[in-house]
């Protein structure tokens, strides 16, 4: 167990809707990273945020949106869902944002069926 | 921009031997991190193993080494005396770690899968 959970662990939903998935970080980290992992684009980087603030985007569609509170849990809001969007979504987190040695420990992932 | 390569899409290892999971990376910084994660059928990534770019030593945790070649970009995950629950996807990562906009974020290979046979 790394101590990150994520909720919730199975979701299947239409295209069109919208989801919310929820990631609560290791206690004492900072930093949180989402990911999503498909078969055809492997496991790719979304967003990262540190301490409530945006610190580093990847190949995060404008579709999808995401933050952190002031507790320091997350939550990625996807909408206008895509049978493409299928995927297992990951959330990490890590204690500061970045620097040397400073581990990603993996919650373990929402898998998200679109029908 | 970082790349990271595993070209072995699938290893097969007897039971209690040694294996070699092959990395090569590609970047223009100096200062970066090199992961390896293990991801069982479950789904779960779990964190095996961290080497730094100025790390003299190769890195070791338990069963797990990583044999770090930096001339050759090579950062290759050794699993000593293999066991049955170490059958997984293993995934190489890399992430710069002086700053920047791509600092903090992991870029993964596309893993090699690991059967231990009995």
């Amino acid at each position: 167990d790394s101590g990150v959970t994520q909720t919730p662990k199975h979701l299947i939903t239409a295209t069109g809707q919208r989801v919310t998935l929820r990631c609560s970080p290791r206690s004492g980290d900072l930093s949180v990273y989402w990911y999503q992992q498909s078969l055809d684009q492997g496991l790719q980087f979304l967003i990262q945020y540190y301490n409530g603030e945006e610190r580093a985007k990847g190949n995060i569609l404008e579709r999808f949106s995401a933050q952190q509170f002031p507790d320091l849990h997350s939550e990625l809001n996807l909408s206008s869902l895509e049978l493409g969007d299928s995927a297992l979504y990951f959330c990490a987190s890590s204690v500061e944002a970045g620097g040397v040695a400073d581990t990603q420990y993996f919650g373990p992932g929402t898998r998200l069926t679109v029908l | 921009a970082q790349k990271i390569t595993q070209t072995q899409p699938g290893m097969f290892v007897q039971e209690k031997e040694a294996v070699t999971l092959d990395c090569t990376y590609d970047t223009s910084d100096q200062s970066y991190g090199l992961f390896w994660y293990k991801q069982p059928s479950s789904g779960e990534m779990i964190f095996l193993i961290y080497q730094g770019s100025y790390d003299e030593q190769n890195a070791t945790e338990g069963r797990y080494s990583l044999n770090f070649q930096k001339a050759r970009k090579s950062a290759n995950l050794v699993i000593s005396a293999s066991q049955l629950g170490d059958s997984a996807m293993y995934f190489c990562a890399m992430r710069e770690e002086a700053g920047g906009t791509s600092y903090g974020k992991l870029t993964f290979g596309q893993g090699t899968i690991l059967t231990v046979h009995p």
